[in-house]
């Protein structure tokens, strides 16, 4: 079985100001590794994922997630956050073989909030 | 041109009774999920069907019903409902294969009084 950790359930950061939210997970098997947002009364977003190949991956508005197999690691960062960033994000694990492919594991969301 | 949608929206009902969430994608995937999130916000899958076979299946009561009557559309069925079954509950479409984005509908929030 996959388990999943955000370590912070909130995270409050001044816009402009760089911003990490932390995920740890926990598995036997190989996985993949995504960061999900959801803004408010809507459903969730996929931000980055990570399959293979180069451990760092990036989105296309500035966020960036490292895997870290040693660490078993998988945090979001952004160098500079705005307003708009305000959202709760989750970060989820998926088994790379087995029957049940798909399925998402998520961890528990980290809400970020960006005040002026 | 919504690519995954639920309806309804908001579902406000009282316990015993049986009630179903529709979901369509056209997004042409051959796979669909059902998951549910708590009032803490935690995700759980439910179910997922490929091409409208069944394919997994969490720890959920058999009062979840899902159905899918073709591969662009999961209903999720409720018999009974019970104060804790009060959630959001979001539809996902995928393609078929390992490490594919999930697409989520905006939710149905159901409250059971």
């Amino acid at each position: 079985a996959q388990s999943v950790t955000q370590l912070d359930s909130q995270v409050p950061v001044f816009e402009e100001a760089p911003v990490e939210l932390r995920c740890n997970y926990s598995s036997s098997v190989s996985v993949y590794l995504f960061w999900y947002v959801q803004y408010p009364n809507q459903g969730l977003q996929l931000l980055l994922k990570y399959l293979s190949g180069s451990t760092l991956v990036e989105s296309i508005n500035g966020f960036e997630a490292e895997f870290n197999k040693s660490q078993t690691s998988f945090h979001l960062r952004k160098p500079s956050v705005h307003i708009s960033d305000t959202a709760e994000y989750f970060c989820a694990v998926s088994r790379t073989g087995g029957t049940s492919y798909g399925k998402l594991t998520f961890g528990q969301g980290t809400i970020l909030t960006v005040h002026p | 041109d919504t690519a995954v949608s639920q309806t309804p929206k908001y579902l406000v009902t009282q316990m015993g009774n049986d009630k179903s969430i529709k979901c369509e994608q056209n997004l042409g995937h051959d796979t669909m999920y059902w998951y549910k999130q708590d009032s803490k916000k935690f995700l759980k899958i439910m179910f997922s069907y490929n091409n409208k076979e069944l394919i997994i299946n969490e720890t959920v009561p058999n009062r979840f019903s899902p159905k899918s009557p073709d591969k662009a559309h999961l209903n999720l069925h409720i018999n009974s409902l019970e104060l804790g079954d009060s959630a959001v509950y979001f539809c996902a479409s995928s393609s078929q294969g390992r490490g594919e984005t999930q697409y989520f509908g905006p939710g149905t929030r159901l409250l059971v009084l």
